[in-house]
């Protein structure tokens, strides 16, 4: 169990271009996803927290209007990035806390490896 | 503010040697402290997880420690192998927060 995905696991756009990454707990509701962004040979680092049906609330330096994350269902986050720039190139982590822990812990995906050329 | 420190940020062994990677952190009030595994390119795989009431795990050749009041916690890998190459998390969680990463120590170990 505890099961996340994310939906695309690479991806390459044009600068100027959008893209939209999905975030899915497979087997378990989750109230709050968090994502994260890790450069090359970088440790991971917290961008934003979204918890179902409000604001989500970004790390300081992390641009909201940038980076439009919408947790729509118990289930689902989605992480847009908009007018893309290579310097956003970057792997895209998210992560899923189950509803149902005392002692929350969370689930990882696989990553979006995101490329803009 | 939490802070997460691994020391060393690399590490290099011959094959079969046992090693140890350290992790501190510098607020002990955490629920747990998870290590995990990363392989080049690849997503997070969670090699253990330890609670703060708990003094040690093990997983096979692996066996991680917490000591909560001096804010450390170590990762003993027995007789390593080239497949244990990656680069090893320490994460700390926290009421209220996502969870906290350190840097990493990425291990490489030569056949």
């Amino acid at each position: 169990g505890a099961v996340v995905s994310q939906h695309p696991s690479w991806v390459i756009c044009k600068s100027g271009t959008s893209v939209k990454i999905e975030c899915r707990s497979l087997d378990f509701q989750a109230t709050t996803m968090f994502w994260y962004r890790q450069f090359p040979k970088q440790s991971l680092m917290l961008m934003a927290t979204s918890n179902e049906g409000s604001k989500a609330t970004y790390e300081q330096g992390v641009e909201k209007d940038k980076f439009l994350i919408n947790h729509a269902s118990l289930t689902l986050s989605t992480l847009t990035v908009t007018s893309a720039h290579p310097e956003d190139s970057s792997f895209y982590i998210c992560s899923a806390r189950a509803h149902r822990d005392r002692v929350p812990e969370q689930y990882f995906g696989p990553g979006t490896r995101l490329t803009v050329t | 503010k939490q802070e997460v420190t691994q020391i060393p940020a690399a590490l290099s062994v011959p094959e079969g040697e046992n090693l140890v990677l350290n992790c501190s952190f510098t607020d002990s009030a955490i629920y747990n402290l998870q290590w995990f595994r990363q392989d080049p390119g690849k997503g997070l795989t969670s090699l253990l997880l330890i609670q703060s009431s708990q003094r040690e795990q093990t997983s096979g050749r692996l066996n991680a420690s917490l000591d909560k009041s001096s804010g450390r916690s170590t990762l003993y890998i027995a007789a390593s192998q080239p497949g244990d190459s990656a680069t090893y998390l320490c994460a700390v969680n926290q009421a209220g927060t996502a969870l906290i990463f350190g840097k990493g120590t990425t291990l490489s170990v030569s056949s």
